[in-house]
């Protein structure tokens, strides 16, 4: 399979834990997003890397929320201290091409429950 | 603020009935927009795209037509079939930002009945 792929798929924690989530893209792709998604809502946009540099972060991405691509290839994506409003699902996208014009793969996504 | 609507929330039809799903969108400067269809536990996957140079455009049962006057555009499927149940998304690019990033309407659950 060469589309984008996360790990792990679901992650159960208990309050005040940290968790990390990872993101490979397709291999060629050089940008790659990071979405949230709360049940019933469409994604919303957490932050974005052009190769390694993290070029854009949300509003929503609070400072317990860091990302990082440190070879320009997988991302990961770390909540320390969860509260139960981060249970959502994580999905990363990646894509080529012009900024703004080209088209978004998803991965499957990593659901969150926090509990 | 960037912003994308989309209606209805959800949308029931007749099997072999046509289903329309309008988006309104903010940014006047968006010019990408992609819908994407999301099944039950999956990942978005992406079943047409319309940027801004182009008014309509059609994939055998599905069609998109934007209007950037009135800043809105559309989803058309005809013939619907039982397996195009699912919560369909519209989104827009938003320009201002150069990263590409998308924001997405609220989206659509379309239920196709046999």
């Amino acid at each position: 399979d060469t589309g984008v792929s996360q790990n792990p798929r679901h992650k159960i924690t208990k309050r005040g834990q940290n968790v990390t989530f990872r993101c490979d893209p397709i291999s060629e792709h050089n940008r790659l997003y990071w979405y949230r998604q709360t049940l019933g809502q469409g994604p919303e946009f957490l932050t974005y890397f052009q190769n390694e540099a993290q070029l854009e972060k949300s509003r929503l991405l609070s400072d317990r929320f860091s990302a990082e691509r440190p070879k320009g290839s997988f991302s990961t994506l770390e909540i320390q201290r969860t509260e139960q409003g981060d249970s959502a699902m994580y999905l990363c996208a990646s894509s080529s091409g012009q900024p703004g014009m080209d088209t978004q793969y998803f991965g499957p996504g990593t659901r969150l429950t926090v509990l | 603020g960037e912003n994308v609507e989309q209606h209805p929330s959800t949308l029931s039809v007749q099997e072999g009935d046509s289903a329309v799903i309008k988006c309104t969108y903010s940014d006047s400067a968006s010019n990408y927009f992609p819908w994407y269809k999301q099944e039950l536990g999956k990942r978005p996957q992406l079943i047409i795209d319309i940027r801004s140079n182009v008014g309509e455009k059609k994939d055998q049962r599905i069609a998109v037509t934007l209007n950037k006057t009135a800043k809105h555009f559309s989803l058309h499927i005809t013939e619907t079939q039982p397996e195009d149940s699912a919560v369909y998304f519209c989104a827009a690019s938003i320009r201002s930002s150069n990263t590409g990033k998308l924001i997405f309407g609220q989206g659509t659950t379309l239920q196709v009945k046999p």
